[in-house]
């Protein structure tokens, strides 16, 4: 299985900063990684996929970056909506896996 | 806007055999570049991707849990389950199902239901 890991696994933020959180798999999935935000109590909802195409209805301050083993997921600048957990997660090889999440905290 | 809704019992007993719906809104099962997915998440912990069905019926499982799960499609209702056999307490879980769509192969999960919480105990 190819192992997605996350970092950090939490960072703590204000409203209006800048927030980067990494993705690195295991082995090369060219660009075929995808983001997602989850809110407590609620089902994940699909931010960025391959790598750095914007779902639609999602705010441009979302961004995703790279390609083979290193991923970025940028939001420009952090809004009181963005406080949740994110997750990475491959669709190249079977079985698609996901990483462990970042939670991201307001500071 | 399509839209997933999981149904079934919240309560399994170790040994017996995990049984849940989905049922699928505002599109069509059939659609030629959907697929269906269940994932599942343990509790305040990550994500877990069981498999997805395509509306022909072809399939595609997670290894770990081959052996245990089998997801159907019936058309006629636009509804998908996933039945997962032999359940132990490390099956309880927040269960998901989800559209895997987009514009080009593979698709990412662009729609979720709601999720239900599944309790495996005696």
């Amino acid at each position: 299985d190819i192992q997605m890991t996350q970092s950090p696994s939490s960072l703590s933020a204000s409203v209006g900063d800048r927030v980067t959180i990494t993705c690195r798999a295991s082995q090369s999935i060219r660009r075929y990684l995808d983001w997602y935000q989850q809110k407590p109590g609620k089902a994940p909802e699909l931010l960025i996929y391959s790598a750095s195409s914007l779902q639609s209805g999602v705010p441009s301050r979302f961004s995703g970056t790279g390609s083979g083993t290193d991923f970025t997921l940028t939001i420009s600048s952090l809004q009181p909506e963005d406080f949740a957990t994110y997750y990475c997660q491959q669709n190249y090889n079977i079985p698609w896996t996901f990483g462990q999440g970042t939670r991201v905290e307001i500071k | 806007q399509v839209q997933l809704q999981e149904s079934g019992p919240g309560l399994v007993k170790p040994s017996q055999t995990l049984s849940l719906s989905c049922t699928v809104s505002g599109g069509s099962i059939s659609s030629a570049t959907s697929y269906w997915s269940w994932i599942r998440q343990h509790p305040g912990k990550g994500l877990e991707w069981i498999g997805y069905i395509y509306y022909s019926g072809s399939t595609s499982y997670n290894p770990s849990l081959k052996s245990r799960v089998d997801i159907s499609v019936d058309t006629s209702k636009n509804q998908f389950s996933l039945k997962l056999s032999s359940v132990t307490a490390a099956d309880t879980a927040v269960y998901y199902c989800a559209r895997v769509s987009g514009t080009s192969w593979p698709y990412p999960f662009d729609s979720w239901g709601q999720g239900t919480l599944v309790t495996v105990s005696s």
